[in-house]
């Protein structure tokens, strides 16, 4: 299993992050599983942004839910984020994660090598 | 809100020590309860899940234990792999992710 980020870098100020991850060696199908963003700023501890189940439905931090849209794309096998209006709060390393759901206590059982988005002018 | 703690949030340590870093929950977590390694600049990885149970491939001088609201991750012999940042995770049924803050692990 491989999970690939990608996107812009570099984020102007009020503007939208856009990100992919592009998942190998696993369906975005497979019901065991949805797919997962997670943050963490730099030098700081990690957040949870939100996931997509397989079916589309979507589960957003509160924090982050008024700018945020995760969504799949099955023909790629890759999911999205969007996080609109962001300012330099939202700059940090981004990954992307599976999470394991058929599970009483669900878990990231693998994760993407991680992206950082510096927003700034 | 449910907070996690984690102590100490940093500790050295030699090879052959054995190090015992703690997660505390502001309440009763029922064993919601996962660790993840990140080695630096690397992304987190799972290393135990359900308090104790270790993931494929970790080695068995880790371990996990806990219950109610304190969980404790132990690192049995410390190698010079095992340089890393250790965040416990919380699963709220909400649903909602918590992470510890992390305890920096030096060798």
């Amino acid at each position: 299993l491989q999970l690939q980020e990608s996107g812009s870098g570099l984020v102007k100020p009020s503007q939208t992050l856009s990100l992919t991850c592009a998942v190998s060696g696993e369906s975005i199908s497979n019901v065991r599983y949805s797919w997962s963003w997670i943050r963490q700023p730099p030098g700081k501890g990690l957040e949870w942004i939100g996931y997509i189940y397989q079916s589309g439905s979507t589960y957003y931090n509160p924090s982050l839910m008024a700018r945020l849209t995760i969504s799949l794309d099955r023909s790629k096998n890759q999911f999205s984020l969007n996080l609109k209006s962001v300012t330099a709060a939202d700059t940090a390393v981004y990954y992307c994660a599976r999470l394991l759901v058929v599970a009483r206590n669900p878990r990231f059982d693998n994760w993407g090598q991680g992206i950082l988005v510096t927003v700034s002018s | 809100d449910i907070q996690m703690t984690q102590s100490p949030s940093s500790l050295s340590a030699s090879v052959g020590d054995r190090v015992t870093i703690t997660c505390q929950a502001s309440q009763d977590i029922d064993n919601y309860l996962n660790w993840y390694q990140q080695r630096p600049g690397k992304a987190p990885q799972l290393l135990i899940y359900d308090v104790s149970t270790l993931e494929t491939g970790v080695p068995s001088r880790f371990s996990g234990s806990g219950s109610g609201a304190e969980y404790t991750l132990t690192i049995n012999s410390l190698q010079p792999e095992d340089i890393a940042t250790y965040f416990c995770q919380y699963y709220d049924n909400l649903p909602f992710f918590t992470f510890g803050p992390g305890t920096k692990v030096n060798v």
